[in-house]
């Protein structure tokens, strides 16, 4: 079945940091992925996607690129500010009628002053 | 972006306790709705997806007499969670897409923290 794997956090850097969150995916045919962000007690926004191999989605300095020779979508930024302080979820939508989002575990960023 | 508005974001209730969660979109008609779990620092469960009209589909290990799931218009989806146990206490989060052709985004409530004393 589908699934979705995240580097473990938490992620702790200083501000103006490179970022770099590691996920991969399992599934079969060409999914949409995702990247949600989810600030503390609140529910999750979306961050940026990508629909097709070799797309880059992007967003607020935010970016991820379809890669299905390696299965991956690792988000990146080049420069992190303390706002981006959130839990980040790596996601896809399967081939099927269903729209079922596949969540990874999450990882959470820290970013210190 | 759409606006998908859930309601309470805190609950606290009794054990045995029947407690409603609504998920409202407010400028657009959902099709789909969708009910997850979160667990602390973990990611979403998928417990439910719910057609506009339709009995939910809920995931495997998911009691669906435990968590009432009703989609009975375009724009409200209410889950229920009956006799509720302190082990349901968790974050409850939904989500809603419009329908049309093609893939349409999910939009998420901000989230119900529920507490069972």
């Amino acid at each position: 079945g589908n699934s979705v794997t995240q580097m473990e956090g938490p992620v702790t850097l200083s501000e103006e940091a490179f970022l770099t969150i590691n996920c991969t995916y399992t599934a079969t045919g060409y999914p949409s992925l995702f990247w949600y962000v989810q600030y503390p007690g609140e529910g999750l926004q979306l961050l940026l996607k990508a629909t097709k191999a070799d797309d880059k989605g992007s967003n607020k300095g935010f970016e991820a690129t379809y890669r299905k020779e390696t299965t991956s979508f690792h988000l990146e930024k080049g420069s992190v500010q303390v706002s981006d302080s959130a839990v980040y979820f790596c996601a896809l939508e399967g081939t099927d009628s269903s729209y079922k989002l596949i969540f990874g575990s999450g990882t959470r960023l820290l970013v210190r002053p | 972006g759409a606006v998908v508005s859930q309601h309470p974001s805190r609950v606290i209730c009794k054990s045995g306790t029947s407690v409603k969660i609504e998920c409202r979109s407010l400028d657009f008609q959902a099709t789909t709705m969708f009910w997850y779990r979160q667990f602390p620092k973990q990611s979403l469960m998928l417990m439910a997806t719910s057609n506009e009209g339709s009995k939910a589909t809920y995931e495997q290990g998911v009691e669906k007499d435990k968590f009432l799931i009703n989609h009975a218009s375009l724009t409200l989806s209410t889950l229920t969670v009956t006799s509720a146990h302190p082990e349901d206490s968790s974050f409850y989060i939904c989500s809603a897409r419009a329908g049309g052709t093609g893939r349409t985004e999910a939009f998420f409530g901000q989230g119900t923290r529920l507490t069972v004393v």
